[in-house]
């Protein structure tokens, strides 16, 4: 089983939806929480990066993290064409094989039709 | 300005030949890392240095050997090509092991025929 666990998709949708992408992960060390998006051919940038439990909001993006059922969430509302791409998950913690790496799901391919 | 640049963007080698990947950060960070990124789009750890200093090394093939002249700079040389080697290589750097501050360069394309 792998550390970090994330459905590649592909998943469509039309412009305007709600698009919910999610993660799911074994390791309870797992204490720090990104979502990266990546455009094709480039390399990863960071979306949004939350620490520990909780809700985060930036712009159209909202990253939930619910480290009791260790599952996390990235949700983009009033999505775009721009918003293509493919999303991973990633995550890290502060002690032992968790420190100062990071761990990626597969990534999700998303496509926003217009 | 380029925050983290690899060069050569896309390599084509043969089987057997041995090749070399440059990385330099200009974000002032001192831990650099390399990743490798698979046809499925998995993306996996294989070095990190950190002040020059090697502090994560995945088990990777002893073909593989990462070299850092300073904390600007990391290279990948890679001994040997094979066939699975082929993938997508990127060179991330951070502040310290703050995985938060970790940025990703625009990968380099290796193709082993």
């Amino acid at each position: 089983q792998k550390e970090v666990e994330q459905d590649p998709g592909p998943l469509s949708v039309p412009e305007g939806a709600i698009v919910s992408l999610n993660c799911t992960y074994s390791n309870s060390a797992f204490q720090y929480f990104m979502w990266y998006r990546q455009y094709s051919r480039k390399g990863p940038e960071l979306l949004m990066y939350t620490y520990s439990s909780g809700n985060k909001e930036d712009g159209r993006f909202t990253a939930q993290v619910d480290k009791s059922s260790k599952y996390i969430s990235l949700f983009i509302r009033d999505s775009q064409p721009s918003d293509s791409a493919t999303y991973l998950c990633a995550m890290s913690g502060n002690r032992g094989s968790t420190l100062g790496r990071l761990y990626f799901g597969r990534g999700t391919q998303l496509t926003v039709w217009p | 300005d380029t925050a983290v640049s690899q060069t050569p963007k896309y390599l084509v080698t043969q089987m057997g030949n041995d090749k070399s990947i440059k990385c330099e950060q200009n974000l002032g960070h001192d831990t650099m890392y390399w990743y490798k990124q698979d046809s499925k789009k998995f993306l996996k750890i294989m070095f990190s240095y950190n002040n020059k200093e090697l502090i994560i090394n995945e088990t990777v093939p002893n073909r593989f050997s990462p070299k850092s002249p300073d904390k600007a700079h990391l290279n990948l040389h890679i001994n040997s090509l094979e066939l699975g080697d082929s993938a997508v290589y990127f060179c991330a750097s951070s502040q310290d092991t703050r995985v938060e501050t970790q940025y990703f360069g625009p990968g380099t394309r290796l193709l082993v025929l």
